[in-house]
């Protein structure tokens, strides 16, 4: 079974400028989550997907932060504009709906300089 | 909203030792308790978990215990080795549900040899 793929693995922009990130969840898994992990911390949910609906997008910064997940499948995260703050880890997760479990993606660093 | 405090952030033991390590949490309703590995640059990887029917579980050198009215949860490792250096992320699933989860800031496990 093949797992998250997420690209690009790393990614260096300056502040102000925009960027995508792109997650494939695991076949057949209906939830996606994407979160965000700051360097000596644990990750934290920016936003949940059920099929291509969203579930809970409370604590994605909606001002300059969106995710979209068209058709149900892969998702896209994007930053627009970037702060130095911004600086972290994104990972992209996925949970079949029969299950509790996440799996987690290889996750993509972003560097704002 | 639900509050996850893990410690230690860092704990080192000799090879062949046990290690443990801690999580309280603030959400009584939260049914599922999962423990995440993270190695240097890669993806958190599920390595055990607990839901709230189930005081312990076990598998093979790795056992997570579960004391739902103190709300909080713990990972013991036996016998570790050097392979088990890495960082540790306890989580919460939170608004009574298990998809939705809160993690802990880590703990950095050395395992001398």
């Amino acid at each position: 079974e093949a797992g998250v793929a997420q690209s690009p693995r790393y990614k260096i922009i300056e502040k102000r400028q925009s960027v995508a990130f792109w997650c494939n969840p695991i076949s057949g898994h209906a939830t996606l989550y994407w979160y965000q992990q700051i360097l000596g911390q644990g990750p934290k949910l920016l936003i949940q997907f059920q099929n291509n609906g969203v579930v809970d997008d409370s604590q994605l910064p909606k001002d300059r932060f969106s995710a979209e997940r068209l058709k149900g499948v892969d998702s896209t995260l994007k930053i627009q504009p970037a702060k130095l703050e911004d600086s972290a880890v994104y990972l992209c997760a996925s949970s079949s709906t029969s299950g509790n479990e996440q799996y987690f993606g290889p996750g993509t660093r972003l560097t704002v300089t | 909203g639900e509050n996850v405090e893990q410690h230690p952030s860092t704990l080192s033991v000799q090879e062949g030792d046990s290690a443990v390590i801690k999580c309280t949490y603030s959400d009584s309703a939260s049914n599922y308790f999962p423990w995440y590995k993270q190695e240097l640059g890669k993806r958190p990887q599920l390595i055990i978990d607990i839901r709230s029917n189930v005081g312990e579980k076990k598998d093979q050198r790795i056992a997570v215990t579960l004391n739902k009215t103190a709300k909080h949860f713990s990972l013991h490792i036996t016998e570790t080795q050097p392979e088990d250096s890495a960082v540790y992320f306890c989580a919460a699933s939170i608004q009574g549900g298990s998809e939705k989860l809160v993690f802990g800031k880590g703990t950095k496990l050395t395992v001398n040899p």
